[in-house]
């Protein structure tokens, strides 16, 4: 079964650089791989998303291995409000054009100031 | 713009009563539809999904159905609530595979 495997938590300074790691061995050929995270009692916020090639947006960075078994969330300087629990999903295709977002348990990240 | 909502956002329901929770989307037309279910310090769950009116998907078989009566309303069901059904419950769309899901705020199931 899809698995993605994360640390339970990191800590980090504000305005420094936070890597978030993200094992996923099993993943398949057409699986995306996915970041959300969430806040206490609101539904998860989208990040970033990617299937081979590393992807930047305003949020953060994705790097993926080259092997797609493993990848990296990159907050380029962290703020107090990206503390949170960071899923890493791997999205395998359901039925016609959708995608069933498979949740790890996710790392919940410590901002401090 | 587009908005989902969810309603109730907290509900406590004794055991072997019925539920309905309800999701319903504006802004976009023909959206895939999403439940997801979260348990106290778990990641998400998906329950079912949809990719149009009375299309459902079952992911999980258990003790609850859903149902898409109209393009933008997604409802969560069940005859009779037991004490495993209490979570977090959480309805998403997205517009095709390749693009994000967006979330409503939940709603907070308690069976006592």
């Amino acid at each position: 079964d899809a698995k993605t495997t994360q640390p339970n938590s990191m800590e980090s300074n504000e305005e420094e650089p936070v890597h978030l790691p993200c094992n996923h061995s099993t993943i398949s050929g057409t699986d995306y791989i996915h970041w959300y995270r969430q806040l206490p009692s609101q539904g998860p916020e989208y990040v970033i998303h990617g299937l081979t090639s590393n992807v930047n947006n305003r949020m953060a960075s994705l790097a993926i291995a080259e092997d797609r078994k493993s990848s990296t969330l990159i907050l380029h300087r962290a703020t107090l409000r990206d503390a949170a629990v960071y899923y890493c999903i791997l999205a395998r295709a359901g039925v016609k054009n959708t995608d069933k977002l498979i949740f790890g348990t996710g790392t919940r990240l410590q901002v401090f100031p | 713009s587009q908005t989902i909502h969810q309603w109730p956002a907290t509900l406590v329901q004794p055991v072997g009563s019925p539920l309905s929770l309800e999701c319903t989307v504006e802004g976009t037309s023909n959206p895939n539809l999403y439940w997801y279910r979260q348990a106290a310090g778990r990641g998400l769950q998906l329950l079912f999904y949809s990719v149009g009116i009375g299309q459902i998907s079952s992911e999980v078989p258990q003790n609850l159905s859903a149902s898409r009566p109209q393009d933008r309303q997604f409802i969560l069901s069940s005859k009779k609530l037991l004490l495993s059904d209490s979570g977090f419950y959480l309805c998403a769309w997205s517009r095709q595979r390749d693009q994000p899901q967006h979330f409503g705020d939940g709603t907070r199931l308690s069976i006592l």
